[in-house]
């Protein structure tokens, strides 16, 4: 059974950085993209990183361009989210999102909700 | 970037009625169209893959149409289950985006 269970939220200060974490199971890691989509709070869904299966090239929306920086370690199965001068805009659950190429996604975490306040 | 334009916004629907949803890219788009359910405190779920090709496990009353700017989601036969979000999304060019999403509602 694929899973893919995220961690690394909490509340964090404008200003401040964040690191979350998708680990992967149930299928092999290594062959598949991987992307990194969020939700604020009763809004819909924003792609924001995507990075291929051996980690190159990797593409990001505008509005974290510069900020994040997405990652991958395929021995460990595991994706991540470097997320630094966080904004209150950046307010969301975070989810990860197993990418068929540059396509679909067909399978996604239970997501992690990322909280930026003063 | 490509904006993707959902309607309605929100749909009221009884149970066994036929659910229709629409999306709408601001460019040509060719079938690089999918489709996803969200229902409420739940991640997304692919329901449909390149504007019309089926998912496996996904109920066959979920449907898909379309090719270039305009595509249609159809539920025939609305199950109670089927109460949720459903949002479009392109993968034709970059940045990837997403419809602002359809909420629909059991009467």
């Amino acid at each position: 059974e694929v899973q893919l269970v995220e961690s690394g939220g909490g509340l964090v200060q404008p200003g401040e950085s964040l690191r979350l974490s998708c680990v992967a199971s149930g299928f092999t890691f290594s062959t598949y993209s991987m992307n990194w989509v969020r939700q604020a709070p009763g809004k819909g869904l924003e792609w924001i990183a995507y990075i291929t299966s051996s980690g190159s090239p990797i593409y990001y929306a505008d509005s974290v361009e510069g900020r994040f920086t997405i990652s991958r370690d395929n021995a460990k199965n595991s994706l991540y989210l470097q997320m630094n001068s966080l904004r209150d805009e950046d307010t969301a659950v975070y989810y990860c999102a197993r990418g068929w190429g540059s396509s679909w996604y067909d399978y996604w975490g239970q997501g992690t909700l990322v909280t930026v306040s003063s | 970037e490509i904006v993707l334009t959902q309607s309605p916004d929100f749909q009221s629907v009884t149970p066994k009625e036929k659910v229709t949803i629409t999306c709408r890219a601001s460019q040509y788009i060719d079938r690089s169209l999918h489709w996803y359910q969200q229902k409420p405190d739940q991640s997304p779920k692919l329901l449909i893959k390149y504007a019309s090709q089926s998912i496996s496990g996904v109920p066959s009353r979920f449907s898909g149409s379309g090719s270039g700017t305009d595509f249609t989601l159809t539920i025939n036969g609305l199950e109670a289950e089927d109460a949720a979000a459903y949002y479009c999304h392109q993968s034709s060019s970059l940045p990837w985006t997403f419809g602002q999403g359809t909420k629909v509602e059991i009467k």
